[in-house]
């Protein structure tokens, strides 16, 4: 299913990097969100969006900026990035009551 | 904080033979859901139970509620090699705003041919 795509699906990159994660979906669903997976952890959320013009933190938002250029595209940024940063990170949509999820993106901060 | 908490943690089984997955959830929720995850990959949505609901099933699913308890379990039948996941738990709180959902750590299951 590509109805949300992720790019990169892998990326490394070096501590204090600017990096953006960028999403996109065709369901034309209004809301988005990004998560960070890491082992043991679970999901936890970084940020979420109803539509382009509200965007709210999440539990983990501290080191992330998000940018919501359209109703189809929620990009992610990590302004310097740090090595706690590395982890699978997944944008999802939400229609109703269920979430449909991208296939993430493998981070790597060295 | 994590609203769902699956058990076990892990699990290694025969082909043939059935999973059971355990979910505990600490506050009211409008339903329980329960996800799929491939390794490296995307979550997907696997069945959704409402809080005024006590079982539910979906082809070798079959999913449970008690609310009285807060826990959930998720029963594979006749499991395949090809169900072997992490299954995740998510809780759409009640009294919310039904914006997001919590997930839980996961159960990964491991079928043996």
């Amino acid at each position: 299913d590509a109805d949300v795509t992720q790019t990169p699906r892998n990326r490394i990159t070096k501590t204090g990097k600017r990096i953006m994660l960028e999403c996109s979906q065709t369901k034309g669903h209004d809301r988005m969100y990004w998560y960070r997976q890491d082992p043991g952890l679970g999901l936890r959320l970084i940020y979420y969006s109803f539509d382009v013009k509200d965007i709210n933190k999440g539990e983990i938002s501290d080191g992330y900026s998000v940018s919501r250029q359209a109703q189809a595209k929620f990009s992610l940024s990590l302004e310097s990035a740090i090595p706690n940063q590395t982890a699978l990170y997944f944008c999802a949509t939400k229609e109703g009551e269920t979430q449909y999820f991208g296939p993430g993106t493998r981070l790597l901060v060295l | 904080s994590q609203q769902g908490e699956e058990d076990p943690q892990a699990l290694s089984i025969q082909e043939g033979e059935n999973a059971t997955m355990n979910c505990s959830y600490k506050t009211s929720i409008n339903n329980l859901q329960w996800y799929r995850q491939n390794s490296g990959r995307g979550l997907v949505h696997l069945i959704l139970i409402r809080s005024n609901e006590r079982e539910k099933h979906s082809g070798r699913l079959r999913v449970t509620l008690d609310t009285s308890k807060k826990s959930s379990s998720l029963l594979i039948t006749a499991s395949r090699a090809a169900d072997t996941a992490s299954y995740f738990c998510a809780t759409d709180p009640s009294g919310g705003s039904n914006y997001k959902l919590t997930f839980g750590k996961g159960t990964l299951l491991t079928v043996n041919p």
